[in-house]
């Protein structure tokens, strides 16, 4: 069974240009949810899309919108980039049921310079 | 609010000695608690959860954790550490329960382990 795709690995971008990842969650799982992990701020809860809706959203700026496809596939972007948004951006995904873990995928880096 | 506290940010031990990662939740709802694993540059695999079953659970590796109600606790041991099991450990709670996607996640603790 093949897990959390995440695409690209990494990532380098300029300040000011915009950035969309993609993250292809297990066959089956409907709820995708995006964190982001830096050194100074830990893991932290972007939003999460339950069959094509927005089901939550952390407390992050406009400039980070997500979007969940009718294949549960997820994207997010990021919009004028800035230094602070490097970090490593983690994709889960979840079945139905509370017993169900949330499995992560490899996490995209990205740097912005 | 639900809130992870992990005591300790860095752990050291010898190898083939016990393990014990701290971790204090705050939950306004019964609790689902996990324990994730990080080795460098790859992404978090989970250990073990609780979802309100057996208050002692056991996950992969040789990992086990005790809910603890009354002292609202959910430490990670495991009892003879390993050279492999050095990495980054993070406890998270479930916010709101059982049906969310989001998890609220601890600072994280770096296990150390020395030959």
């Amino acid at each position: 069974k093949a897990g959390v795709t995440q695409t690209p690995r990494y990532l380098i971008k300029t300040r000011g240009q915009q950035v969309t990842l993609s993250c292809s969650p297990i066959s089956g799982h409907r709820s995708v949810s995006w964190y982001q992990q830096t050194p100074g701020q830990g893991l932290q809860f972007l939003f999460e899309y339950f069959s094509e809706t927005q089901r939550n959203k952390g407390n992050f700026p406009g400039r980070f919108s997500g979007r969940q496809f009718s294949n549960s596939r997820s994207e997010m972007n990021v919009s004028t980039l800035e230094l602070g948004d490097s970090a490593l951006y983690l994709c889960a995904s979840r079945g139905q049921g509370y017993n169900y873990g949330y499995t992560f995928g490899s996490g995209t880096r990205l740097t912005v310079v | 609010a639900q809130s992870v506290t992990q005591l300790g940010s860095h752990v050291s031990v010898s190898e083939g000695a016990l393990v014990l990662l701290r971790c204090n939740y705050s939950s306004s709802v019964p609790p689902y608690l996990f324990w994730y694993v990080q080795y460098p540059n790859q992404g978090l695999q989970l250990l073990l959860k609780y979802t309100s079953a057996a208050t002692l659970v056991k996950g992969i590796n040789g990992f086990e954790a005790e809910f603890k109600k009354s002292e609202t606790s959910f430490h990670l041991t495991k009892p003879s550490a390993h050279m492999s099991d050095a990495a980054e450990y993070f406890c998270a709670v479930s916010d709101g329960g059982g049906n969310t996607g989001k998890l609220i996640f601890g600072q994280g603790t770096t296990l150390q382990v020395k030959p």
